[in-house]
């Protein structure tokens, strides 16, 4: 089977730094993508990894470990309007795009 | 000013009816995705495209049709054979839909709720 593993739900303080992990087993791997989604919008392309290691981009990085089937997606300095639920989406061999349920983020004062 | 659009943003349909949703981009991307967004759950693929007038069935097909008779536009169909149509719908592209290296870009989406 396939399948893709984020937290539920998180809270962090505006500042701060936080975490969001994804674990996943999926048939093949060509990819992982971090994607953010605000209620009732589009989700947003943040990140791609494909490599072993971390990709920093601004504020934002994603991490990637393929032997462990295990990334992350690391938020430096949360503003407010980083609360959002932030989408982990692996590419699988058969080239379809296999998503987790989402990590609802809210950012606290 | 490229992008992808999906029309209308709501809508609001009688059970047992037939409704048809939008998708443009003006990109000029090859490929083309139907997702559905269910509270609590990833999204799911139901139909994608990699190019004009192909199109190949994904995880949750049954009772959606679609068609690509235009690289531009990808509409999709909710017939009344899909059980459970109630959901937020979104639309995605991306350059070349080649396996594993193309980020798909998405629309706005639309909220079908069937009364």
């Amino acid at each position: 089977g396939q399948n893709i593993d984020q937290p539920t739900e998180m809270t962090a303080t505006e500042g701060a730094i936080v975490q969001i992990n994804c674990t996943y087993q999926t048939s093949g791997f060509n990819g992982l993508f971090w994607y953010q989604q605000h209620a009732g919008e589009a989700p947003t392309f943040l990140s791609y990894n494909v490599l072993d290691g971390l990709e920093e981009k601004g504020r934002f990085s994603s991490f990637l470990s393929r032997s462990k089937g295990y990334s992350y997606l690391l938020l430096k300095e949360l503003q407010m309007k980083d609360s959002a639920s932030y989408l982990c989406a692996v590419f699988n061999q058969g080239g379809k795009l296999i998503f987790g349920q989402g990590t609802e983020l809210s950012v606290k004062p | 000013d490229g992008g992808i659009t999906q029309s209308p943003k709501y809508l609001f349909r009688k059970e047992g009816q037939n409704v048809t949703l939008s998708c443009e981009q003006n990109l000029n991307h090859d490929a083309m995705y139907w997702y559905r967004q269910d509270p609590g759950q990833g999204l799911r693929l139901i139909y994608y495209s990699q190019i004009v007038n192909d199109f190949q069935k994904g995880d949750i097909a049954e009772g959606y049709s679609v068609s690509r008779e235009k690289k531009e536009s990808f509409p999709l169909t909710v017939t009344s054979a899909q059980k459970n149509p109630t959901a937020f719908y979104l639309c995605a592209s991306s350059p070349q839909g080649r396996e594993g290296t193309d980020t798909q870009y998405f629309g706005p989406g639309t909220r079908l709720t069937v009364l």
